[in-house]
């Protein structure tokens, strides 16, 4: 099973709002990224967890709070947004190490008016 | 991580090899270079990697050049289902920690029926 499971799917919020971002794998990856993809852009790399402790954040503001409770899942809390931060988001997992091939879920695909 | 060149688009027909190339010139001697693909409304998936040899599995096979300078990745047998943009990434491999992916614009890959 090489599944990296995102929900939802769409997700719709207005500016004041809290709503999350959950990402699952099954492959005892214990490495896990979200990334960021704005319309007709290449991914763009936002966290990196390794072994449930945040290893990375690539300067990503404060109304994004990413949270890893178990080697399984993945969560990113949404507060505050602006409607600039409309994007498919991606989650991706790996083993940590030599080995280091990205999984990639579906994503979310965020809109916020 | 080096520096790739990829055209920005490409076309194909469909049975045909589709060859991609990617230039990264800069390459240090500890930099692999991966290929990903994301296929419309899809996450980035893995192709293949390597460092300096040709590598071959089930849906692609990478030609690196003996400079390393430059390399080619070649589906032998194009389907409609390959149409995507193709991302070459060159990066070291993780030590004992995990590092998220740096995208550049890759090559938009369009099968013609």
């Amino acid at each position: 099973d090489t599944e990296v499971t995102q929900t939802p799917k769409h997700l719709v919020m207005g500016m004041t709002n809290k709503k999350s971002l959950k990402c699952e794998q099954h492959m005892g990856h214990r490495a896990m990224y979200w990334y960021k993809q704005k319309a007709k852009k290449p991914p763009e790399l936002m966290f990196v967890y390794s072994y449930e402790k945040l290893s990375i954040n690539e300067s990503v503001p404060s109304r994004f709070s990413p949270e890893c409770p178990n080697s399984s899942l993945l969560n990113l809390h949404l507060h505050a947004l602006q409607p600039e931060d409309s994007a498919l988001y991606l989650c991706a997992s790996s083993q940590v190490g030599l080995k280091n091939i990205q999984y990639f879920g579906a994503g979310t695909r965020l809109s916020v008016l | 991580d080096a520096k790739t060149t990829q055209p920005p688009s490409m076309d194909c027909a469909e049975g045909r090899a589709a060859n991609l190339p990617c230039n990264h010139s800069t390459i240090s001697g500890n930099e692999y270079v991966y290929w990903y693909r994301q296929i419309h409304s899809q996450g980035p998936q893995y192709i293949i990697h390597g460092l300096k040899n040709n590598e071959t599995n089930e849906m692609a096979s990478l030609i690196i050049t003996e400079d390393r300078k430059s390399s080619t990745l070649i589906l032998p047998h194009a389907t409609l289902r390959d149409t995507a943009v193709y991302y070459c990434i060159v990066r070291a491999r993780s030590g004992g920690g995990a590092d998220g992916l740096t995208f550049g614009k890759g090559t938009h890959l369009i099968i013609q029926p």
